[in-house]
């Protein structure tokens, strides 16, 4: 199993400024993804970060907002931008290796109050 | 479209009691995985089991078990003699072909909460 790592693992963020948050994972894999759980919510997919090409997000989330960087396959890290209090969140990522039996592990949650 | 139904917000139990977490799906694909996770108060999301959509075979793994059913298009988990470490919220997920068999939709949750 891949075992991941994400920095920080809890923040609390001024409004109107932006947080990157690291991923690590400690073997290559072939895809990792970005989900965000709001107090008290379900999981919702963010974005498919891509190795050395733009991210892929889902309906609701933008760029602008949410810009993602894959240098390589075992690193992506998601930036928070412009924060509002609506963005208060756990923030995880996730890995999914070709030949994993399509199991899909997470790491241990960023968890961002923004004030 | 998929759809994750977890019913059940909230159970509350003695330790030592069984209890059971229901989980319904929708998806039109006929290849997909069902997944089960589990979130402590700590946040992180530990795995628990994945299915496919092939393999109808119940699995038990210690005070846990799985009871799928295409035919009602359940994924049932059962905590036998329940203790206070399960206490958690768990959370029932599905991928499949259409919406890509590695990102994940998920239900909306159950918290359990196992009293001493």
């Amino acid at each position: 199993s891949a075992v991941i790592s994400q920095k920080p693992s809890r923040d609390i963020c001024q409004r109107g400024t932006s947080l990157t948050i690291q991923c690590q994972v400690d073997s290559q894999v072939t895809m990792m993804f970005w989900y965000r759980q709001q107090p008290g919510q379900s999981l919702t997919l963010i974005a498919t970060a891509n190795q050395g090409s733009e991210a892929t997000y889902e309906s609701g989330f933008v760029i602008d907002k949410f810009p993602i960087s894959r240098p390589n396959l075992t690193f992506s890290t998601l930036t928070v931008s412009n924060m509002s209090p609506e963005d208060s969140s756990i923030y995880l990522c996730s890995a999914w290796t070709l030949g994993s039996g399509n199991t899909i592990y997470f790491g241990e949650g960023s968890w961002l109050t923004v004030v | 479209a998929q759809k994750v139904t977890q019913a059940q917000t909230e159970i509350s139990v003695v330790e030592k009691e069984d209890v059971t977490l229901d989980c319904v799906y929708e998806t039109r694909d006929t290849t997909y995985y069902l997944f089960w996770y589990k979130q402590p108060p700590s946040g992180e999301l530990v795995f628990l089991i994945r299915r496919n959509s092939f393999d109808e075979q119940n699995e038990i793994s210690g005070r846990y078990s799985w009871n799928f059913q295409k035919s009602t298009s359940s994924f049932n988990f059962t905590i036998t003699a329940s203790q206070v470490v399960d206490s958690a919220v768990y959370f029932c997920a599905l991928s499949g072909r259409s919406g890509g068999y590695n990102k994940l939709i998920f239900g909306a949750g159950t918290r359990l909460a196992v009293h001493p």
